[in-house]
């Protein structure tokens, strides 16, 4: 049950430039999108969100960019620092239910210096 | 900064025991959830509770486990009777609200079932 789906294992930039990570989802009741960060051995760390509301959602040098009628999100980085090296999920959740999250599988971004 | 913390980080146990894993949220947090990392797998929903009762589970959370807010401050998973499979990591999250919050993860606990 792939409802979020993260199609790239892995994505390489150098530093200076910017990363653009893709995610895709199936379901229609999701209204509430979140991107984290996983360092190895450590738990998810939340980034930057976006409600179903908005198109758009800007933090520093990350930004979430949804497409509702695509069912597609990508999260922005500009620009890339080394230090951003590490593995990318995309969830979501539906209103009214518990916040519960659906996780994609990952990308691994690596950040050449 | 507050961060949710977990004890122990890895567990090591024999296939058929049981096992506690403890967490503690942010403190001012309402929403609690557990989730698990199989190796090389995506983040897995398995439990989230609310006002002292478990709000929705996942279809992997059976009848072997369990969770508990024993004292207003900590938060555990309990695993009766561990399984090959239920090796994992599993993660603690809380947030303030329910969805449209963001959920603050701790640094799991890393459970080794033999």
């Amino acid at each position: 049950d792939q409802q979020v789906k993260q199609n790239s294992p892995s994505l390489s930039v150098q530093e200076g430039r910017i990363s653009i990570l893709n995610c895709d989802y199936t379901n229609s009741m999701f209204d509430y999108f979140l991107w984290y960060k996983k360092y190895p051995a450590e738990g998810p760390t939340f980034l930057i969100s976006i409600s179903s509301i908005k198109d758009k959602n800007e933090d520093g040098r990350f930004t979430v960019f949804l497409n509702k009628s695509a069912k597609h999100l990508s999260l922005h980085i500009v620009p890339s620092q080394p230090g951003d090296s590490a593995v990318y999920f995309c969830a979501a959740s539906t209103s009214g239910n518990t916040g519960k999250l659906i996780f994609g599988q990952g990308t691994t971004l690596q950040v050449k210096p | 900064e507050p961060e949710v913390t977990q004890t122990p980080s890895h567990q090591v146990t024999q296939m058929g025991q049981e096992v506690i894993l403890r967490c503690v949220p942010i403190s001012n947090h309402l929403y609690f959830y557990w989730y698990r990392q199989i190796l090389g797998q995506k983040v897995e929903f398995l439990v989230s509770f609310y006002n002292n009762e478990i709000s929705e589970k996942s279809e992997i959370f059976d009848d072997q486990f369990s969770v508990e807010r024993p004292d207003g401050s900590n938060f555990t998973l309990k695993i009766r009777s561990t399984k090959l499979e239920d090796s994992a990591m599993y993660f603690c999250a809380s947030s303030e609200g329910g969805t449209y919050n963001e959920q603050f993860f701790g640094p799991g606990t890393r459970l080794t079932v033999l």
